[in-house]
C-alpha cells in the first residue's frame, strides 16, 4: 500500500504566478478529493472526482482554481494568478466508492507560500 | 448549517495520564463520524470511524471513541497517553452532499501536548 502521494511538498512563489500541484491516489481508489487547510483551521472541502468526472466544487473554489483528473488516476490542482490568501496546505484524499461510504485517506499535502 | 465543534483548542497532559478530546456535531441525522490525527507538516491519519452499530469504536494506537446520539457527541479517549501522541486531532463528519459524495466537514482541531 503506497498511500496517497502529493507533489511537491512545498511550493514558494510570487504573487501573480501560476502553480500546479499533483496528487496520486491509492491505486484502486475511484474517488479523489481536494481540501485546503489554513493555519489553525481544519481542512475545508474544495472539490471531488469520481473516476475522471469532477462531480462537485465548493464555493471556495474560485475561477482561478481548476482541477483535473484526466484518466481517472492522478489529479492536478492549478491556481492561476496566485494571491496572498492562497497560502495554505493543500491536501488530497482518496477513497473507494462501492455503493457505500468508505473513509478518506489523506496525503501529506502541498504547502503553498505566496511571497 | 452542519458544523463540528471541538471546544478545546489546546490540551496538555502528562505522559501516562488519561485523555479525552471532545467533539460535538450539529446535524439532523446521524452522520458518519471520524477522528484524524495530524503531526506537524504532515497529512491526516485516520484513527477511527463510526458508521453504525456499536457506539464504542476502537481505533489504532490505543484510541477509542464513543458516539452519544443524545449529546451529539463523539469524544475520543485514550487510557494512557504516550509522548508520541503529541499532535493535532481533528474530528470530522461525512455528510451526504446531494451530489453523490460524502464531504468531510472538520472541526478546528485540538492540539495535544504531552509532558514527560
Amino acid at each position: 500500500d503506497t498511500g496517497v502521494s502529493q507533489d511537491p511538498r512545498h511550493k514558494i512563489t510570487k504573487r501573480g504566478q501560476n502553480v500546479t500541484f499533483r496528487c496520486d491516489p491509492i491505486s484502486e481508489h475511484n474517488r479523489l478529493y481536494w481540501y485546503r487547510q489554513t493555519l489553525g483551521q481544519g481542512p475545508e472541502f474544495l472539490t471531488y472526482f469520481q473516476n475522471e468526472a469532477q462531480l462537485e466544487k465548493s464555493r471556495l473554489l474560485s475561477d482561478r482554481f481548476s482541477a483535473e483528473r484526466p484518466k481517472g488516476s492522478f489529479s492536478t490542482l492549478e491556481i492561476q494568478r496566485t494571491e496572498q490568501g492562497d497560502s495554505a496546505m493543500y491536501l488530497c484524499a482518496s477513497s473507494l466508492w462501492t455503493g457505500s461510504n468508505q473513509p478518506q485517506h489523506f496525503g501529506d499535502g502541498t504547502r503553498l507560500s505566496i511571497l | 448549517a452542519q458544523s463540528v465543534t471541538q471546544p478545546d483548542i489546546h490540551i496538555t497532559v502528562s505522559e501516562g495520564a488519561s485523555l479525552e478530546l471532545r467533539c460535538n456535531y450539529s446535524y439532523g441525522a446521524t452522520p458518519y463520524l471520524f477522528w484524524y490525527v495530524q503531526s506537524p507538516g504532515q497529512g491526516l491519519q485516520l484513527l477511527l470511524k463510526y458508521f453504525s452499530g456499536d457506539t464504542l469504536v476502537q481505533g489504532i494506537k490505543g484510541f477509542e471513541a464513543e458516539f452519544k446520539r443524545s449529546q451529539s457527541s463523539f469524544n475520543l479517549r485514550k487510557p494512557s497517553v504516550h509522548w508520541s501522541d503529541a499532535a493535532e486531532y481533528f474530528c470530522a463528519v461525512a455528510l451526504y452532499s446531494g451530489a453523490g459524495s460524502y464531504q468531510l466537514t472538520f472541526g478546528k482541531g485540538t492540539k495535544l501536548s504531552v509532558i514527560p
